[in-house]
């Protein structure tokens, strides 16, 4: 079974500019969560889709949003980016994503830089 | 609230000697899962183990263990003979079932095998 994918892998902008990321679920997946990795904050949730809804949000500005399709995959945006926003961007998927028994996989990450 | 804390920002062991990374965990909910996640340089998250608030037994996989002090509210993750492929970030998280999509890190361990 073909595990989490992210595109792009990298991507350099520049600040001012909007950026859209993708996340492909393992298949039967239904949750999909985003994640920020930064070396100074480090890991810190930004929300999470299950059935095209968002279920739960991170304390993060509204220039961060995202999506999800009816097949699953899913879309981050980060409009009006700032140098603080390059980092790390991790999706994870899991089953429902509704117990704490439900294990998140983890893609490769995008790494995004601003300059 | 959540917090997970590992006190060890770096480890240098040995090849084929086990390893214990410290983690310890904060949470006022009874149901909670634990989690360790293992970050080689590519940036990918890798699921190692889980351990259920609620399990009896601390949680096993291959050289993987997970010795659970409920009590002391730690999950040190135990690497039996550890290999040059073991170096790597590892990190600790915590679900609880409220918000359960929702994983707590903490801020990892930099394990690096010496041959």
């Amino acid at each position: 079974k073909a595990g989490v994918t992210q595109t792009p892998r990298y991507l350099i902008k520049t600040r001012g500019q909007q950026v859209t990321l993708s996340c492909s679920p393992i298949s039967g997946h239904r949750s999909v969560s985003w994640y920020q990795q930064t070396p100074g904050q480090g890991l810190q949730f930004l929300f999470e889709y299950f059935s095209e809804t968002q279920r739960n949000k991170g304390n993060f500005p509204g220039r961060f949003s995202g999506r999800q399709f009816s097949n699953s995959r899913s879309e981050m945006n980060v409009s009006t980016l700032e140098l603080g926003d390059s980092a790390l961007y991790l999706c994870a998927s899991s089953l429902y994503g509704g117990r704490n028994t439900d294990t998140q996989y983890f893609g490769p990450g995008t790494r995004l830089t601003v300059l | 609230a959540q917090k997970i804390t590992q006190t060890q920002p770096g480890m240098f062991v040995q090849e084929k000697e086990a390893v214990t990374l410290d983690c310890t965990y904060d949470t006022s909910d009874p149901s909670y899962g634990l989690f360790w996640y293992k970050q080689p340089s590519s940036g990918e998250m890798i699921f190692l183990i889980y351990q259920g608030s609620y399990d009896q037994q601390n949680a096993t996989e291959g050289r993987y263990s997970l010795n659970f002090q409920k009590a002391r509210k730690s999950a040190n993750l135990v690497i039996s003979a550890s290999q040059l492929g073991d170096s790597a970030m590892y990190f600790c998280a915590m679900s609880l079932d409220q918000g359960a999509q929702k994983l707590v890190f903490g801020q990892g361990t930099r394990l690096t095998i010496n041959p």
